[in-house]
């Protein structure tokens, strides 16, 4: 069935540093790809998608690009703050179907 | 606020009681999605509905059942609780079709004593 592999964490990173969290996907089809972000005691919220190959999702400076020969989606910001502490969530889906999850990684930004 | 409501917001009851969880979707959404997060299994699909019909199921329990009203509220049912089914369980929705992205609920938080 389709799965979803995320780097574990937690992820620690002072302010201003690069981040990248590397989420791979196996599915049958095209799935499109998203990456979800749950802050503290909170819901989660859609933060970047990509519906095909090498589109590139973007959205408070993160990006990520799906990457079909490598079926990999992997998320990234040039520079974190510490209101980015957070769990990120990579997810995939098919056609009017169910999101398949990544099992999340804590990021935590110190100042 | 990602227009999914789901009520209550935390519940807590006993071993081999029986709860409801509410969940209204997005206005327009016809589809519905549950979800249980856990610390052991993570994120885990339980069931989809669609205008009514379900849809998709995934790792839902026997003894959890879901509908979707006319209305397209949805409900969750969770019966004869143990220790184990404490947890978050989302609510999303989304409008059909290949790109459309689920919209979360803030989730209800069920601790089973």
């Amino acid at each position: 069935g389709d799965s979803v592999t995320q780097m574990e964490g937690p992820v620690t990173l002072s302010e201003e540093a690069c981040l990248t969290i590397n989420c791979t996907y196996t599915a049958t089809g095209y799935p499109s790809l998203f990456w979800y972000v749950q802050y503290p005691g909170e819901g989660l919220q859609l933060l970047l998608k990509a519906t095909k190959a090498d589109d590139k999702g973007s959205n408070k400076g993160f990006e990520a690009t799906y990457r079909k020969e490598t079926t990999s989606f992997h998320l990234e910001k040039g520079s974190v703050q510490v209101s980015d502490s957070a769990v990120y969530f990579c997810a995939l889906r098919q056609y009017g179907n169910k999101l398949v999850f990544g099992a999340g990684t804590i990021l935590r930004v110190k100042s | 606020d990602s227009g999914v409501t789901q009520t209550p917001k935390h519940l807590i009851t006993a071993t081999g009681q029986r709860v409801t969880l509410r969940c209204s979707p997005r206005s327009g959404d016809l589809s519905v999605y549950w979800y249980q997060q856990s610390l052991d299994q993570g994120l885990q699909f339980l069931i989809q509905y669609y205008n009514g019909e379900e849809r998709a199921k995934g790792n839902i329990l026997e003894r959890f059942s879901a509908q979707q009203f006319p209305d397209l509220h949805s409900e969750l049912n969770l019966s004869s609780l143990e220790l184990g089914d404490s947890a978050l369980y989302f609510c999303a929705s989304s409008a059909e079709g290949g790109a459309t992205e689920a919209f979360f609920g803030q989730g209800t938080r069920l601790t089973v004593v």
